[in-house]
């Protein structure tokens, strides 16, 4: 049981390239996240999913894309890296009881460069 | 929308106790939780409060007060493998569905 994992762990990129970050969850949660964390901003959202094959906005969208093709699977693609985009970021997943035990567990982080 | 505060740094020194604080203002509040995010690694689950009042869990309690909009988080007999950021995060929703997070309180235990 791998729990959450992302791939890559670490990436440079140019202005203006492309990429795409994945994340994998083993442990059926019907909900995904992805998160950017920067110095003294905290943890925010960029996009999220309820299930497969639906995604919706979350505070920070602009200039990323996402899919969820499979329950397991969250991709976040960048069309064209900007230096702001210069951050970590996370993917977390959680199941959808609603109950105490219902915290999003994380993956291990991805932290990007953008020069 | 959702305005949550936290300290942004604390120190305490090894086998006392801290109290970490968190305020937050809210358009909708089911339940907080506080997680644990040791330097270059990810969040992980310490708490999860619906109910006011204390939960207990080995060395770490967390407090809530819905009326008041706050939480706080309690370490004690500290260690120096507690040096780590703590994040409050709020939810509108049952479990941890839509959370929002502070902006983290790292703290430092020192000798």
């Amino acid at each position: 049981n791998a729990g959450v994992t992302q791939t890559p762990k670490f990436r440079v990129l140019k202005t203006g390239q492309s990429m795409t970050l994945l994340c994998a969850q083993d442990m059926n949660h019907e909900y995904m996240y992805w998160y950017r964390q920067d110095p003294g901003m905290g943890l925010r959202l960029i996009h999220y999913s309820v299930g497969e094959g639906t995604t919706a906005k979350g505070e920070v969208p602009d200039g990323y894309n996402v899919s969820r093709l499979k329950k397991q699977n969250f991709l976040l693609g960048l069309e064209s890296a900007a230096p702001s985009q210069t951050s970590v970021y996370f993917c977390a997943s959680s199941s959808l009881s609603g109950g105490a035990e219902d915290t999003q567990y994380f993956g291990p982080g991805t932290r990007l460069t953008v020069l | 929308g959702q305005n949550i505060d936290q300290p942004t740094e604390m120190t305490a020194t090894e086998g006392a106790i801290v109290q970490i604080n968190c305020t937050y203002q809210t358009s909708g509040f089911n339940g907080l939780f506080w997680y644990q995010q040791h330097a270059g690694e990810a969040p992980t689950f310490l708490s999860y409060n619906v109910l006011d009042g204390l939960e207990e869990k080995g060395r770490f309690s967390s407090f809530l007060s819905r009326s008041k909009g706050y939480s706080y988080l309690l370490l004690k007999e500290l260690q120096m493998k507690d040096s780590a950021s703590y994040l409050c995060a709020v939810s509108p929703f049952s479990g941890s569905y839509q959370l929002t997070f502070g902006k983290g309180t790292k703290l430092s235990v020192i000798p």
